[in-house]
């Protein structure tokens, strides 16, 4: 197993325009969450699933985001509509529920900057 | 809630020198720390934890940090710092329920040959 993957890399999009991001998790992770990252600062908490149901949501996430995680194994955020101020690196993590130890590791794809033009 | 602060945004410092990157924590609840590093364009990697047990805990590449609860601080040290070193530097807490990070700002740092 290689990790977290993310797909696209690099998405650059005009604004008014809908984009969908993809998110691979490693394979007997059944906890995956959503980050965002703005330039110079930290990530900021999206959302959280369990298996295929989304147990979490940021006040971050408006109306206009959208998560999904339909047979519990990857996972995809899509923005409608985006705008200038979407523009960040969006972060997909996974986790193991297994020991009290190994359960609060979170492994981290590479991320996906979006550009809104 | 949970809240972390990271003291310094940017620490320059030379090759081989000593560095320390400071973290501050709030929590109301059971606290588990995390530094992530973050190399140029690549995803966050987990460089140590605290979970429970002793409060000096160390990573394989040299870092170290030490939970201190009456300050509650979570320092990240190492005592001689290499080129490859230079990165960003995030510390997070657990968030409560479902175990979201909550992340400081982070700190980058530069080291100089």
């Amino acid at each position: 197993d290689t990790g977290v993957s993310q797909d696209p890399r690099h998405k650059i999009t005009k604004r008014g325009q809908n984009v969908t991001f993809r998110c691979d998790p490693i394979s007997e992770h059944n906890r995956l969450y959503w980050y965002r990252q703005t330039l110079g600062q930290g990530p900021e908490f999206l959302t959280y699933f369990q298996n295929e149901a989304q147990l979490e949501k940021s006040r971050l996430l408006s109306d206009r985001f959208s998560a999904e995680r339909p047979k519990g194994s990857f996972s995809t955020l899509e923005i409608q509509r985006t705008e200038q101020g979407d523009s960040a690196m969006y972060l997909c993590a996974s986790s193991y529920p297994g020991t009290s130890g190994s359960k609060n590791e979170q492994f981290f794809g590479p991320g996906t900057r979006l550009t809104v033009l | 809630a949970q809240s972390v602060t990271q003291l310094d945004s940017q620490v320059p410092v030379f090759e081989e020198a000593p560095v320390e990157l400071r973290c501050n924590y709030s929590s109301s609840v059971s606290v588990y720390l995390f530094w992530y590093v973050q190399y140029p364009n690549q995803g966050l990697q987990l460089l140590l934890k605290y979970l429970s047990g002793s409060t000096l805990v160390e990573s394989i590449n040299g870092f170290e940090a030490e939970f201190n609860k009456s300050q509650t601080s979570f320092h990240l040290r190492k005592p001689s710092v290499h080129i490859s070193d230079t990165a960003e530097y995030f510390c997070a807490v657990k968030g409560g329920g479902y175990n979201k990070l909550i992340f400081g700002a982070g700190t980058r740092l530069a080291v100089h040959p």
